[in-house]
């Protein structure tokens, strides 16, 4: 079946450093993106989205990467802070081979970023 | 309030007790949807709601049972649950299907 998965269930990275959070995804006709980040005790909060029509997407220290050539996404976070420590979720919005949305996001495992003084 | 709202934000319940979970969006979006959220498990969707009409039942179980009375609101009924339903449960809420969903905080339940 179809699935979103990452590669690196946790991440530690120096405070200050770049982060890179990678998403496989297998369903080639999904046409839209989206990256969460989930603090502990709260819900997914939307950081950035991008559509199948875009490589690249930037927001405020985040970047998002899209190569449909091999079903990657990347997140991008620049000068990471203790507060971006969080789980990071990838999210696909399924679609059908006619490009027609099924209306619903296929989620990740996530990845575990912990960010460190 | 803002956002989307979800109440209670614990909830511990026995395997006898009937319970509903409540989310409120404040957003004026059109689709709502439940999902479980249990460790070491992505994210699974439970149901959706299209302009008050359930869209999508994911094969869950008959104790779980939800109510969208309108397009702001959204309840998911408990009854006689299991041990293994212990889980966070998120409300989100979208625009449309399949654009950018907004969650609520969750409620952790633990079934007894």
């Amino acid at each position: 079946g179809e699935s979103v998965g990452l590669h690196l269930p946790t991440l530690s990275v120096q405070e200050g450093d770049n982060s890179i959070i990678n998403c496989a995804y297998s369903n080639s006709a999904s046409d839209y993106f989206i990256w969460y980040k989930q603090e502990s005790g709260k819900g997914p909060q939307f950081i950035i989205d991008i559509r199948s029509n875009m490589d690249k997407r930037q927001g405020q220290r985040v970047t998002v990467l899209l190569n449909k050539t091999v079903k990657h996404l990347s997140l991008q976070i620049a000068a990471t802070q203790p507060g971006d420590s969080a789980v990071y979720f990838c999210a696909e919005n399924e679609a059908n081979a006619g490009g027609t949305s099924y209306g619903k996001l296929t989620f990740g495992q996530g990845t575990i970023l912990t960010v460190h003084p | 309030e803002t956002g989307v709202t979800q109440t209670p934000r614990h909830l511990v319940m026995g395997m006898t007790n009937k319970k509903s979970l409540k989310c409120e969006q404040h957003l004026g979006h059109n689709a709502m949807y439940w999902y479980k959220q249990s460790a070491k498990k992505p994210l699974e969707l439970m149901f959706v709601y299209n302009f008050k009409e359930q869209t999508e039942n994911n094969s869950v179980p008959s104790r779980f049972s939800p109510e969208c009375p309108n397009s702001s609101h959204l309840f998911l009924h408990l009854h006689t649950l299991q041990p293994e339903d212990s889980a966070l449960y998120l409300c989100a809420s979208s625009q449309e299907r399949g654009t950018e969903q907004f969650f609520g905080p969750g409620t952790r339940l633990t079934v007894l």
